[in-house]
């Protein structure tokens, strides 16, 4: 399984933007690298993925590093909402198609 | 709201009982992965079925087994429950077919199942 590495906590101000590093320097070149969120007392919700070119979607931005070694969460503009654990996630399928969970990055918003 | 329920939302259980876990996948969705999550810390897989046979399997004891059926729905049985067991067991489902295209799709999670061992 590829390893990640993320901060344990982050914080910001409603209505900036966010921006989660992951760093996953073993991941292989077939791994997509997925970002799921979990909002206290849920279970995880999907946000984004992608393989190798930037991704966008209503609600968030990934960008993906030339050597695929890291990647970034941008959250546009933080709402109360976005307070969560977030994890980054180095999909592959060979055999059955698990999610390895890390730590994950604790995101604090500030009104 | 994902189309994913499980059932019961909160359990309470004593060491040693046999416990099931029940969740209802979205139509059409042939895989459905079962997942613990310890208080603190991020979930890890327990096993994965699809079409109704098991086809792999996280470091979890075989006292923990499960079930999936033709309408969606699936089961997570565990046997001697022991006090560590206490967790958010979590289920996923993921559309289509095993392989490599898969890793381009989201899976969808259930609320989970909080169960405590006493």
């Amino acid at each position: 399984d590829a390893k990640t590495t993320q901060p344990n906590s982050m914080e910001s101000n409603e209505e900036e933007p966010v921006h989660l590093p992951c760093n996953h320097s073993t991941i292989s070149g077939t791994d997509y690298i997925h970002w799921y969120r979990q909002l206290p007392s849920q279970g995880p919700e999907y946000v984004i993925h992608g393989l190798t070119s930037n991704v966008n979607n209503r609600m968030a931005s990934l960008a993906i590093a030339e050597d695929r070694k890291s990647s970034t969460l941008i959250l546009h503009r933080a709402t109360l909402r976005d307070a969560a654990v977030y994890y980054c996630i180095p999909y592959f399928t060979w055999g059955a198609q698990k999610l390895v969970f890390g730590q994950g990055t604790r995101l604090t918003i500030n009104p | 709201e994902t189309g994913v329920t499980q059932s019961p939302t909160h359990l309470i259980k004593t060491r040693g009982q046999q416990v099931t876990l029940r969740c209802s996948s979205q139509s059409g969705h042939n895989t459905v992965s079962w997942y613990q999550q310890a208080l603190g810390q991020g979930p890890q897989f327990i096993f994965q079925y699809y079409r109704e046979e098991e086809n792999g399997r996280g470091n979890f004891p075989p006292r923990f087994s499960g079930l999936q059926f033709p309408n969606y729905s699936s089961e997570l049985n565990v046997n001697a429950l022991e006090l560590d067991d206490s967790a958010l067991y979590l289920c996923a489902s993921i559309p289509g077919v095993l392989g490599q295209s898969s890793m381009n799709t989201e899976a969808f999670f259930g609320q989970g199942t909080r169960l405590t061992v006493v």
